[in-house]
């Protein structure tokens, strides 16, 4: 069935590093991908997501690029923040009614 | 105001116990999902309803029950709890049953300790 790979974690941070989670995915059709985050005590929110091959989706500093050819989405940011400690999740939807998720990267960054 | 809210937030209690959690979305979306997550962060889909029509029951012991009196709620009612119930468990809502462009809205969790 479908699934999501993402990189173990944690990853730990200094600000304004550079980032990226790497996440691959094996789905049978043309699915739609998200990166979701989730901040302490809180739930998941949408940061970005791409419905088709070479898209790029942008939130907040963060991007990521739909690869078929790699069945990649690997999120990115050019220099993180404090405030950007988080879980990170990616996703994808094969156009079933549920969300697959990958098992989470925790990202730490400090000052 | 919040969109997807989830009561209780924390909720311990001790092996053996019934217990319910609440979920209600004032986004006027007609899917509604529970999901658990594990101490590793680790999110698995457990029910989904649309317009309060059971469409996922994943393998989940029939000690979890849902119930949706209505498109905006979605309740989990819990029998004779174990030990390994303890988990972070998320309600989420959608517009509709297509989650390709439908994206998820999650509450914050209910945290469930089973001593």
């Amino acid at each position: 069935g479908d699934s999501v790979t993402q990189m173990e974690g944690p990853v730990t941070l200094s600000e304004e590093a550079f980032l990226t989670i790497n996440c691959t995915y094996t789905a049978t059709g043309y699915p739609s991908l998200f990166w979701y985050v989730q901040y302490p005590g809180e739930g998941l929110q949408l940061l970005l997501k791409a419905t088709k091959a070479d898209d790029k989706g942008s939130n907040k500093g963060f991007e990521a690029t739909y690869r078929k050819e790699t069945t990649s989405f690997h999120l990115e940011k050019g220099s993180v923040q404090v405030s950007d400690s988080a879980v990170y999740f990616c996703a994808l939807s094969d156009g079933g009614t549920a969300l697959i998720f990958g098992k989470g990267t925790t990202l730490s960054v400090s000052s | 105001d919040t969109a997807v809210s989830q009561t209780p937030k924390y909720l311990v209690t001790q092996m053996g116990n019934d217990k319910s959690i609440k979920c209600e979305q004032n986004l006027g979306h007609d899917t509604m999902y529970w999901y658990k997550q594990d101490s590793k962060k680790f999110l698995k889909i457990m029910f989904s309803y649309n317009n309060k029509e059971l469409i996922i029951n994943e393998t989940v012991p029939n000690r979890f029950s849902p119930k949706s009196p209505d498109k905006a709620h979605l309740n989990l009612h819990i029998n004779s709890l174990e030990l390994g119930d303890s988990a972070v468990y998320f309600c989420a809502s959608s517009p509709g049953g297509e989650t390709r462009v439908s994206p998820l809205h999650f509450g914050n969790g209910t945290r469930l300790t089973v001593t």
